[in-house]
């Protein structure tokens, strides 16, 4: 089945800083990369996704980008703000109608 | 529109007994799945479903167990809980596995 490795596990910025998120997967049939934000004590919710036939997507201050002869796509958010605090995961889906998810990474920023 | 609805939203259990988190969806969703998460190990794959009458096992679906009788409604069983089942699930839905998932409110596990 597909593994999801994200990095890193724990990551703090400086308000308006950048962060960048990096996501590694096994499976090269794997199409679809999401992006979920989860605060604390709430459900994951979407924040971005990406399929095998983009390289690169942006929404505001979002963005991701996609490798897959290295296997690997990343999460880059610029401008960072309090409300950006959280935990991110990404995941990977293909055709076996399983998303994966990596182990998440826990975001700071500090005022 | 109420979105995905999980119920319930803590639960202590004693070791041995059996219970059932229910999961509920209003969006007409084929594709339904159970995840627990745990500290350092995001979220796994328990079961999953692809439309009524169909069921599949995920990543970690020893002690669990589903049915899917209908497009609204996939609730999960624990047959004989044990303290390793103490975690955090969600119940998420969405059209197909390739689109977005929109989760419920989480149910916190204690199995003492």
């Amino acid at each position: 089945g597909e593994n999801v490795e994200q990095h890193p596990s724990t990551l703090s910025v400086q308000e308006g800083d950048s962060a960048v998120i990096k996501c590694t997967y096994s499976d090269s049939a794997s199409n679809y990369f999401p992006w979920y934000k989860q605060e604390l004590g709430k459900r994951p919710q979407l924040i971005i996704d990406i399929r095998s036939n983009v390289g690169e997507k942006k929404d505001q201050r979002i963005a991701v980008t996609l490798n897959k002869t290295a296997k690997h796509f990343s999460l880059h958010i610029t401008e960072t703000q309090p409300e950006d605090s959280a935990v991110y995961f990404c995941a990977a889906s293909s055709d076996d109608y399983k998303l994966s998810f990596g182990a998440g990474t826990t975001v700071t920023v500090r005022a | 529109n109420a979105g995905v609805t999980q119920t319930p939203k803590f639960q202590v259990l004693k070791t041995g007994q059996s219970m059932t988190l229910q999961c509920a969806q209003d969006m007409n969703h084929e594709y339904m799945s159970w995840y627990r998460q745990d500290p350092g190990m995001g979220l796994r794959l328990i079961h999953y479903s692809v439309g009524a009458g169909i069921t599949d096992q995920g990543e970690v679906p020893n002690g669990y167990n589903v049915s899917r009788s209908t497009t609204e409604d996939f609730p999960l069983r624990l047959l004989s809980a044990a303290p390793s089942q103490t975690s955090v699930y969600f119940c998420a839905s969405s059209y197909r596995a390739d689109t977005e998932a929109f989760f419920g409110q989480g149910t916190r596990l204690t199995v003492v």
